[in-house]
């Protein structure tokens, strides 16, 4: 079965400091790779994706992601986290070939910054 | 810059009554999503369409029905409601295959 995962339900980071959330999938094939982050009461925002070519990726807000085939690992990053970085970080996942374009989501990581 | 819009934001509904969670986009977008998010267990697909017309079921579409009878609009309706719905619903859409999803601000809905 196809699926994401983020294994971490929470990740605490001192401000400053680099921050890793960490994303893995099981899909057969090359899938599109996503990361969205959720504020309290909204929606889920976009960040970046990977389609194809480089495999770090540049998003918003200073994230980047690194796509990693031989792990199927997707890790989100930033190497100075901000207290406003605070939020709940979602992995997505649209598996190739997939006529429908279902977008299966992982059940998300609590991101806590300490100032 | 509307992009996707739900109403209401919040409802509070009794066993058995029945409404509809209204969803629009202006983004010309194709593909339109309903996602249910309940704490700690991420979001699941309701239903989703791949175009006006088209519609299909996603991983929890039991007690939920849609229609896309227009590009716009993804309407999802409850018939029988039960307190197992009692969730926050969120609409997105798309342009396609490998495009970001748009979210609308989601509908808290509490069924008591």
């Amino acid at each position: 079965a196809q699926s994401v995962a983020q294994p971490e339900d929470q990740v605490n980071v001192a401000e400053g400091n680099p921050l890793t959330v960490k994303c893995t999938y099981s899909v057969s094939g090359n899938p599109y790779l996503f990361w969205y982050v959720q504020y309290p009461n909204r929606g889920l925002q976009f960040l970046l994706k990977y389609i194809t070519g480089d495999n770090l990726v540049k998003g918003s807000y200073g994230f980047e992601a690194e796509f990693n085939k031989s792990q199927t690992s997707f890790h989100l990053k930033k190497p100075s986290a901000l207290v406003s970085d605070s939020a709940l970080y979602f992995c997505a996942v649209r598996p190739p070939r997939n006529r429908d374009d279902k977008i299966i989501f992982g059940k998300g990581t609590r991101l806590h910054i300490l100032p | 810059n509307a992009g996707v819009t739900q109403t209401p934001k919040f409802r509070i509904l009794k066993i058995g009554q029945s409404m509809t969670l209204q969803c629009a986009q202006d983004m010309n977008h194709n593909y339109m999503y309903w996602y249910r998010q309940d704490p700690g267990m991420g979001l699941k697909l309701i239903y989703y369409s791949v175009g006006a017309g088209i519609t299909d079921k996603g991983e929890v579409p039991n007690g939920y029905n849609v229609s896309r009878s227009t590009t716009e609009d993804f309407p999802l309706r409850l018939e029988l409601a039960a307190p197992s719905q009692t969730s926050v619903y969120f609409c997105a859409s798309s342009r396609g295959p490998g495009t970001e999803a748009f979210f609308g601000q989601g509908t808290r809905l509490t069924v008591v």
